[in-house]
């Protein structure tokens, strides 16, 4: 069974419109990543949150991890058509060096 | 900071060859590398785990002998898919994490990706 469940797994949005993607484990995860992709490149790393109630937020993104440690949300303010491509979410599960379980992707459209 | 190169960025071959795909961090040492496959639409799906100067640890399902990973520096890993097959044109990225911190985990960072086709 997945570990990591992404939703929704597309959003198509207009310019300046505010949009949230969510990230659910089914158990407690050690760190939760964010990254975002561009068809058939690599992926980019956005933020890390680690501690449990963590926000973090740069430019128009704000991530926020939850206080168990299994939900993640991504908000973006006011989009715009360069924040479109695939957001990914990765969680590690057991610290250090760690291998992550990504989820399946949210494919967002801004359009002008 | 952080840059992973991954080289080369697109490659097509013949059925039978074998292809070195390489990942380099640029501006840390990378204690960690991670080799992933990515089908169309679909999410990453990790391959293998390397660490500088050990044997790579492979995920179930991944074929050791079929995927030869060396890590023998702390910038550099290489991948070899050793006798291609139609079956094995995807997408592979190759990411890099440094040293834990004591602030914590290091996040991996990801190399461009490499696009293998194999006729």
């Amino acid at each position: 069974s997945q570990e990591l469940e992404q939703s929704p797994q597309s959003l198509i949005v207009q310019e300046g419109k505010n949009l949230t993607i969510n990230c659910t484990s089914s158990k407690t995860l050690y760190g939760l990543y964010w990254y975002k992709q561009k068809y058939g490149e690599g992926l980019i790393f956005l933020m890390m949150l680690q501690k449990g109630g963590e926000e973090k937020s740069h430019e128009k993104i704000t991530a926020k991890l939850d206080e168990k440690k299994q939900q993640s949300s991504l908000h973006i303010t006011a989009s715009q058509p360069s924040h479109a491509g695939i957001y990914l979410c990765g969680a590690g599960y057991q610290g250090g060096s760690e291998k992550l379980v990504f989820g399946k992707g949210t494919k967002l459209t801004v359009n002008p | 900071g952080a840059v992973v190169s991954q080289h080369p960025s697109w490659v097509i071959c013949k059925s039978g060859t074998s292809v070195k795909i390489e990942c380099r961090s640029l501006d840390f040492q990378a204690t960690t590398m991670f080799w992933y496959r990515q089908f169309p639409k679909q999410s990453l799906m990790l391959m293998a785990t390397s660490n500088e100067g050990s044997k790579a640890t492979y995920e179930q399902g991944v074929e050791k002998d079929k995927f030869l990973i060396n890590h023998a520096s702390l910038t550099l890993s290489t991948l070899t898919v050793t006798s291609a097959h139609p079956e094995d044109s995807s997408f592979y990225i190759c990411s890099a994490s440094g040293r834990e911190s004591d602030f914590g985990n290091q996040p991996q960072h990801f190399g461009d990706g490499t696009r293998l086709s194999i006729l």
